[in-house]
């Protein structure tokens, strides 16, 4: 089992619909998400970082923690052709305290 | 502010050589990590450093090694060239090694022939 898995995609969405993007830790006690959008042949940025259970919204963007569940999710509101790019899903791993990232899903905004 | 440096953008090496990568951080930043990014395993993690001690290390073989100066500067080594080494190599540098936002640079890309 990986450490942090994602959906490769591509997921494809609608221009103005909701963009749902999941990813699932097997490191219980990780404390700290992040999630980071790449676009094509470019570098990773951050976009979100989120530490305690619930919601976190920044802009369009909202980060869902669920410790519990070892999952967390990114929502993208409205969605743009611009937010086309891969997404990508970082946990702070206990053990190591390395940051560790998955495969990444990719988004496509079709106008 | 000027964001995290990589030098060279792009690099062509034949197995059996040695590679040497840089990267500086944003200024005031003491951590640096490195990471290899290929399309079949994604962005996996190097090595970090930190005030010129390296904090953590990936499952990579001992060929790849790094390095930290005083002034944060980092480099990473790559010895004895394999074709599986060809992949995109990022650097991210954070403020101190408990804070966890990376910013990252716009990487090497290796290809190894």
């Amino acid at each position: 089992q990986k450490e942090v898995e994602q959906n490769s995609g591509p997921l494809s969405v609608p221009e103005g619909a909701i963009a749902s993007l999941n990813c699932t830790y097997s490191d219980r006690v990780s404390q700290s998400f992040f999630w980071y959008r790449q676009y094509s042949g470019k570098s990773p940025e951050l976009i979100m970082s989120i530490y305690s259970n619930g919601d976190k919204e920044d802009g369009r963007f909202t980060a869902q923690l669920n410790k519990a569940s070892q999952y967390v999710s990114l929502l993208i509101r409205d969605s743009q052709p611009s937010d086309s790019a891969t997404y990508l899903c970082a946990v702070r791993i206990a053990a190591g305290n390395k940051l560790t990232f998955g495969g990444g899903t990719r988004v496509l905004v079709k106008p | 502010k000027a964001g995290v440096t990589q030098t060279p953008r792009y690099l062509i090496k034949t197995r059996g050589q040695q590679v040497t990568l840089s990267c500086s951080p944003i200024s005031g930043h003491r951590s640096v990590s490195w990471y290899q990014q290929t399309p079949g395993q994604g962005l996996q993690f190097l090595f970090e450093y930190f005030s010129e001690t390296q904090r953590n290390k990936g499952n990579f073989p001992g060929r790849f090694s790094g390095r930290q100066f005083s002034n944060s500067r980092s480099e990473m080594n790559v010895s004895t060239l394999e074709l599986g080494d060809s992949a995109l190599y990022l650097c991210a540098s954070s403020r101190d090694s408990a804070n966890e936002k990376l910013f990252f640079g716009s990487g090497t890309q290796l290809s190894v022939l």
